[in-house]
């Protein structure tokens, strides 16, 4: 029962550097969801897909990009990484939309030096 | 706009003593309503959710939340707190039509032995 797994678990980046965070799920489900989480701000989502193939942006997309060439995997990439890009990033999923419950990875947590 | 407050940042509770969290919501619709616990380094478990129906609602744990329309709140509540029961609870909200979830800033627990 792997659910959400998100690799790597920690990373450090220096400004102007760029990775990609991997996130894939086994459970089918067709919506995924990638969150940063603030202290004290709770979760901002920065952009999800409907199904492979579909993405759309959410709150805080800026300084992100993704794709979804399969239905399991949902990475998210940053392309030049900048001090407010230090968080804890979360992947999400759900079968359904907006009335099912997510199943969340453990996290990213990401510093940018 | 749709939003969740969640009032109350930080609370202690002695073990044993009843807990309450608040939550309320602003949506233009029949909410899909959820709490999720978030302990230390890891990410967000589904502790229950509301969709329709009975307005108490009993999830794991021995939590329980109930739905009250009128004042567009979703209080989440547990007999006894354990010392386990230390983490972070956030409240979230979604609809059948819509793909996304907003989320409040999230309560952090402690538990005085």
């Amino acid at each position: 029962n792997a659910g959400v797994t998100q690799t790597p678990k920690f990373r450090i980046l220096k400004i102007g550097q760029s990775m990609t965070l991997q996130c894939t799920q086994d459970m089918n489900h067709n919506y995924m969801y990638w969150y940063r989480q603030d202290p004290g701000m709770g979760l901002k989502l920065i952009y999800y897909s409907v199904g492979a193939g579909i993405t759309d942006k959410g709150e805080v997309p800026n300084g992100y990009n993704v794709s979804r060439s399969t239905t399991e995997d949902f990475p998210l990439r940053l392309e030049l990484a900048a001090p407010s890009q230090t968080s804890v990033y979360f992947c999400a999923s759900t079968p359904g939309g907006g009335n099912q419950p997510q199943h969340f990875g453990d996290g990213t947590r990401l510093s940018i030096l | 706009a749709q939003s969740v407050t969640q009032p109350d940042i930080h609370i202690t509770v002695s073990e044993g003593a009843s807990l309450e969290l608040r939550c309320n919501y602003s949506y233009g619709a029949t909410p899909y309503l959820f709490w999720y616990v978030q302990s230390p380094g890891q990410g967000l478990q589904l502790l229950l959710k509301y969709f329709s129906g009975d307005t108490l609602v009993q999830g794991i744990k021995g939590f329980e939340a109930e739905f009250k329309r009128s004042q567009s709140s979703f209080n989440l509540r547990k007999p006894s707190v354990h010392w386990s029961d230390a983490a972070e609870y956030f409240c979230a909200v979604g609809h059948l039509n819509f793909n996304k979830f907003y989320f409040g800033s999230g309560t952090k627990l402690n538990v005085k032995p």
